[in-house]
């Protein structure tokens, strides 16, 4: 166990519904990441949050994609109008002080779109 | 041309065999340089990191950094069964809290009993 937790682990949707996944970092770290992943592609960084704010986005984080950390705790990730492209991994990455190197990850939410 | 290349695999190898995982890339900004192992359906570990260029054992594994070349490796020697995984190599211009990591698609290893 990594300590980051993520839910669900998979998520199956239909085409245009919207999904929401959870992210329960490990209690101290305070920068908090999410990437996804597709098959056969290592992850790719969508953003993160130091604490509550988020910092960074990526181009790949569209209008249909939301992420928000209240209080700087868990992170939730909203995906609007689902398309069969959000088909991936979405992970959770997490730093437990601003000098460190290297995430720790939790296992993932798997997410398909049919 | 993408940042960070590394080739998908898939790599058999026989248990015992040393194995040699590579990435290049194309920033020259890069200063940080990780390994990190991925087991089917959970999340990547890391394994190693290296700072600029230059070699870092740890146990079995040891990581290298030629800079000059853009040419990063990750051998392992006495390769296990459990070793069997997807590698990514993973870069960032700064320490990992103050830049996003710049992912390779990932090398698959089968290390046969």
């Amino acid at each position: 166990d990594t300590g980051v937790s993520q839910d669900p682990r998979h998520k199956i949707t239909k085409r245009g519904q919207n999904v929401t996944f959870r992210c329960d970092p490990i209690s101290e770290h305070n920068r908090l990441y999410w990437y996804r992943q597709t098959l056969g592609q290592g992850p790719e960084f969508l953003t993160y949050f130091q604490n509550e704010a988020q910092l960074e986005k990526s181009r790949l984080l569209s209008d249909r994609f939301s992420a928000e950390r209240p209080k700087g705790s868990f992170s939730t990730l909203e995906i609007q109008r689902t398309e069969q492209g959000d088909s991936a991994m979405y992970l959770c990455a997490t730093l437990d002080r601003p000098d460190a190197i290297g995430y720790t990850f939790g296992s993932g939410t798997r997410l398909t779109v049919v | 041309q993408k940042e960070v290349e590394q080739d998908p695999g898939p790599l058999s190898v026989p248990e015992g065999a040393i194995v040699s995982l590579n990435c290049t890339y194309s920033n020259s900004a890069f200063q940080y340089f990780m390994w990190y192992r991925q087991y089917s359906r959970k999340g990547p570990e890391l394994l190693m990191y290296t700072y600029s260029s230059g070699n870092k054992e740890d146990g079995r594994f040891t990581a290298q950094v030629d800079k000059s070349s853009k040419y990063i490796s990750l051998f392992i020697r006495d390769s296990q069964p459990s070793d069997s995984a997807t590698y990514l190599c993973a870069m960032s211009g700064y320490g990992g809290s103050q830049g996003n990591l710049i992912f390779g698609k990932g090398t698959k290893l089968s290390v046969k009993p």
